[in-house]
């Protein structure tokens, strides 16, 4: 157990579909990301929030949402996604961000496996 | 262009041998290098990270890292069949302060 919760664990949504993804830790840390994995690609990092603000956006098409209300959880909101978009999606938290050190760290969750027909 | 290279493997080690696993980045600037393993169907775990030129030892695992050359590697001692994964080396890019991770490279212990 990482301190690092996803749910779903699976999911399975048709192309005109609306889904959140949700993410919540329990470490007191203060960055929380969202990465994409993919079959024979390396991870992508999708967002960064610090503070609950949103620090990067690495040129993720606009069907994919992040939400940060707060320092603890994160959401993807999901809507009209592509069949290429099934991945892997994973959180993950870090004490902090901009620093070097122990403090990057990555705590991941357990994913979402989605998969888009 | 950013870049982690990691050979993909597989890689297939006889069980109690040493597995030597390694990693070059571009960014001459990165500071902070780390290697996350990740059984399949699991998340990523991290078990090392480096910041210093030289080797960090830990159990069975040691880093070792030369920035003047770029690269980073692992070794794991008495490599055991619970060794085998996928070792993915992630790097922080100090021109663009995020984390890059190369595509993994597969372990495959052979008992």
């Amino acid at each position: 157990e990482t301190g690092v919760t996803q749910t779903p664990r699976h999911l399975v949504m048709g192309m005109t579909n609306k889904k959140s993804l949700k993410c919540e830790q329990h470490l007191g840390h203060n960055a929380m990301y969202w990465y994409k994995q993919s079959a024979k690609k390396p991870l992508e990092l999708m967002f960064v929030y610090n503070f609950k603000e949103q620090t990067e956006n690495n040129s993720v098409p606009s069907r994919f949402s992040p939400e940060c209300p707060n320092s603890s959880h994160l959401f993807l909101h999901l809507h009209t996604l592509q069949p290429e978009d099934s991945a892997l999606y994973l959180c993950a938290s870090s004490q902090d961000r901009g620093t070097v050190g122990d403090n990057e760290k990555l705590f991941f969750g357990s994913g979402t496996q989605l998969s888009v027909l | 262009q950013k870049e982690v290279e990691q050979n993909s493997g597989p890689l297939s080690v006889p069980e109690g041998a040493i597995a030597s696993l390694n990693c070059t980045y571009s960014d001459r600037g990165s500071q902070s290098f780390f290697w996350y393993r990740q059984y399949s169907g699991k998340s990523p775990e991290l078990i090392m990270f480096i910041y210093s030129n030289g080797d960090k030892e830990d159990g069975r695992f040691t880093a070792q890292l030369n920035k003047a050359s770029q690269y980073v590697s692992l070794l794991i001692r008495d490599s055991q069949p619970s060794d085998s994964a996928t070792y993915l080396c992630a790097v922080n890019w100090a021109s663009g302060d995020k984390i890059i991770f190369g595509k993994g490279t597969r372990l495959h212990i052979l008992p």
